[in-house]
């Protein structure tokens, strides 16, 4: 099994819709959890952090499933500007490193 | 204001040509790190830094080194490129190891 795992999409919503993206990690003892936000030939960027069982911010919703080790991204009301690809981060505080799922492209049509 | 700084933005070298890519931040971060990506792979980790003069391996550190001498600079040394080393370099800083990172604007290299 992969450490970080992610539907790596498309997904193409049209514009005002509610998406949703989950993703799968390995170790049970991670404690923190990132999305970050990329487009393309871009650097990522920070867009929601969870460390305990979600987070809210806008339009925008993290949720923690620790029991079944799964971390979601909510995103209501899209926005043609959503369109990139969604990366979910787990670090691994033991080795420092963050390991990165290979990322969910969301497409937003108009 | 707060930025982590990369250089070149994009380079073009031949195989064997010693080339370094800088890392500059001005947040006095202890953490910084060197990915690359690769389309299909994803973002991997090559080398990190938890604070000056202490370095360590990432996923994919053959072909590469690193140094930290200033808190606030790590650049990523490549002795030999080779053609396997063409991708998008991206550096990243964090306070902490489990804190979120920021991401440099990238490097693209390109090895012929």
């Amino acid at each position: 099994r992969k450490e970080v795992e992610q539907d790596p999409g498309p997904f193409n919503v049209p514009e005002g819709a509610t998406v949703a993206f989950n993703c799968t990690y390995s170790n049970s003892a991670s404690q923190s959890f990132f999305w970050y936000r990329q487009d393309c030939r871009k650097e990522p960027k920070l867009l929601m952090s969870v460390y305990s069982s979600g987070n809210e911010d806008g339009r925008f919703t993290a949720q923690l499933n620790r029991a079944s080790q799964y971390i979601s991204l909510l995103i209501r009301d899209s926005k043609l500007s959503d369109s990139a690809t969604y990366l979910c981060v787990v670090p691994m505080v033991a080795t420092n490193k963050l390991i990165f799922g290979t990322g969910t492209l969301l497409a937003v049509q108009p | 204001e707060a930025q982590v700084t990369q250089n070149p933005r994009y380079l073009i070298t031949v195989t064997g040509k010693k080339l370094t890519v800088t890392c500059s931040q001005n947040m006095n971060h202890e953490y910084m790190s060197w990915y690359r990506q690769d389309p299909g792979l994803g973002l991997r980790q090559i080398y990190y830094s938890m604070n000056v003069e202490v370095t360590d391996k990432g996923d994919v550190p053959e072909g590469y080194k690193v140094s930290r001498k200033e808190k606030r600079n790590f650049p990523l040394i490549l002795e030999s490129p080779s053609p396997n080393q063409t991708s998008l370099y991206f550096c990243a800083t964090s306070p902490q190891g489990d804190y979120g990172y920021t991401f440099g604007s990238g490097t693209r290299l390109t090895v012929v």
